[in-house]
C-alpha cells in the first residue's frame, strides 16, 4: 500500500529560525514528489520535484528529493509568522492521484 | 497559478439527501480529481477523472458517488445517500503540464 510519512507532526519555532521538514515515500509508480502549504482550507502549491538532488527554491523555501532513499527535505529559513501553516508533502502516483501524508504543523511565535 | 472555484463553499445536508458538488475550471483541462479531507486527517484521494471518464477510484468511491463533466466545463461530484461519515471538505483539483495539480478552495460539506 502507498504511503507517505511526514515528521514532525508538529513543529513550534520562534521567528527568524530555521525549519526543515521531512517527508518519506513509498509510493508505486512514483513520478514526483509535491509539496503543499495549507492555510485554512485548500492545499497551495509549492514544489514539485522529480529528480533526485536537484534543489527547487522559491525566496525563503527550499526542498529537495532523494529518490535512492526516498526522501525530501522542505527547508524555511529566516521563517515569519506568515509561514504558520500545515505544510503537506504528496507522492503522485503514476500521474493518476496524489498520496498525502499526514502533514506537519509548524507554528511561528513572534 | 490556474484558477480553480468550487461551489457551494459550504452545504448543510441531511442524512440520506444527495448532494451535488460543482468545481470550475477557468479554463480548459484534461485531467480532474476530487478529494477529501475529513477534520483533522489526511488529504484523501477519491477519483480522477480524464478525457471525460473515470481513469482511477479509491475504495471511498463507493457505488454512492459519481463524477460527470455535464456541459464540458462544470465537474461535479454526485452523493446519493449521504452519511455522516461524508462530513469533510472536499476539493476538486486539476492538473496542469505534466504531475502539478492545482486545488480549488473546497466544498465544507456537514452531514446532520
Amino acid at each position: 500500500e502507498d504511503k507517505v510519512v511526514q515528521s514532525p507532526l508538529s513543529l513550534v519555532v520562534h521567528e527568524g529560525d530555521t525549519v526543515t521538514l521531512n517527508c518519506s515515500y513509498e509510493v508505486t509508480n512514483f513520478r514526483s514528489l509535491l509539496w503543499y502549504k495549507q492555510e485554512k482550507k485548500a492545499p497551495t502549491f509549492l514544489f514539485m520535484l522529480t529528480s533526485s538532488g536537484i534543489e527547487k527554491k522559491s525566496g525563503r523555501l527550499s526542498s529537495i528529493l532523494d529518490k535512492k532513499e526516498l526522501f525530501s527535505i522542505l527547508n524555511i529559513t529566516a521563517t515569519q509568522t506568515g509561514d504558520s501553516a500545515v505544510y503537506l508533502c504528496a507522492g503522485d502516483e503514476g500521474a493518476q492521484k496524489l498520496v498525502f501524508g499526514q502533514g506537519t504543523r509548524l507554528t511561528i511565535n513572534p | 497559478e490556474p484558477e480553480v472555484t468550487q461551489t457551494p463553499s459550504h452545504q448543510v445536508t441531511q442524512m440520506g439527501q444527495e448532494v451535488i458538488l460543482r468545481c470550475v475550471p477557468i479554463s480548459n483541462h484534461l485531467y480532474f480529481y476530487w478529494y477529501r479531507q475529513i477534520l483533522g486527517q489526511k488529504v484523501e484521494f477519491l477519483v480522477s477523472f480524464y478525457n471525460n471518464e473515470i481513469s482511477e477510484k479509491s475504495e471511498i468511491f463507493d457505488d454512492q458517488f459519481s463524477v460527470e463533466r455535464p456541459d464540458g466545463s462544470n465537474f461535479t461530484l454526485k452523493i446519493r445517500s449521504t452519511k455522516l461519515e461524508d462530513s469533510a471538505m472536499y476539493f476538486c483539483a486539476i492538473k496542469v503540464g505534466t504531475d502539478t495539480q492545482y486545488f480549488g478552495p473546497g466544498t465544507r460539506l456537514t452531514v446532520l
